[in-house]
């Protein structure tokens, strides 16, 4: 039940194109669902992240879709570029407790 | 603003020699302080997490230990390094409380 399964595990795109990661989770009190990109020999960053109460935050070509009662919630990368390339986490957590992580994604933007 | 550092960045040790990973977050206090492991192409595992001084949770018994000597210094320690403990090795923090994870840039572990 703490499982969050993210898919693909990769993903090439053409650049300009859309990147779509996709994660689904079971435990329906997790309430903060976070997105980190990890870039090759450095540590994940927080790119976006979003709460149950609202269905699309977007912050620049980043934008979080969340579906409560799928229990899913995906990453759209629009206009990706070669600067996105990297590995792309989900993640979810309940208040105070650790997060628990999706398995990782690794993008390509093909120049 | 909080910063943290975390050494040494790459590290290449032979089986059976001891470990010690440092992590220090700076700008905040009481932070919550985590130890990941992240084995080449794969996820993130959670080793050890802790929520104040002394204070230690074990996610996965291994070879590896944990402590909290300062509120915030978190040190990473084996006694005798196995040959899987090779990976990647990430430091976070994060405010008690409801509050995002910010992670470290690693210590990428050798064991030879």
């Amino acid at each position: 039940q703490q499982q969050v399964k993210q898919s693909p595990q990769s993903l090439i795109v053409q650049k300009g194109g859309i990147s779509i990661i996709n994660c689904a989770y079971e435990n329906t009190a997790f309430d903060y669902f976070p997105w980190y990109q990890q870039f090759p020999g450095k540590g994940p960053a927080l790119l976006i992240a979003i709460r149950p109460d609202v269905s699309e935050k977007k912050e620049g070509r980043f934008t979080i879709s969340f579906n409560k009662s799928a229990k899913q919630f995906s990453l759209h990368i629009m206009d990706s570029q070669p600067g996105d390339s990297a590995t792309y986490f989900c993640a979810a957590r309940t208040g105070y407790s650790t997060l628990t992580f999706g398995k990782g994604t690794m993008l390509l933007v093909s120049p | 603003s909080q910063t943290i550092h975390q050494w040494p960045a790459t590290l290449v040790q032979p089986v059976g020699s001891p470990l010690s990973l440092e992590c220090t977050v700076e700008g905040t206090s009481n932070p919550n302080l985590y130890w990941y492991r992240q084995a080449a192409g794969r996820g993130l595992q959670l080793l050890f997490y802790s929520v104040g001084i002394g204070q230690i949770s074990s996610e996965v018994p291994q070879n590896l230990s944990a402590s909290r000597p300062q509120d915030r210094q978190f040190i990473l320690s084996s006694k005798k390094l196995l040959l899987s403990d090779s990976g990647f090795y990430l430091c976070a923090w994060r405010d008690s409380g409801n509050s995002p994870l910010h992670f470290g840039n690693g210590t990428r572990l050798t064991v030879t």
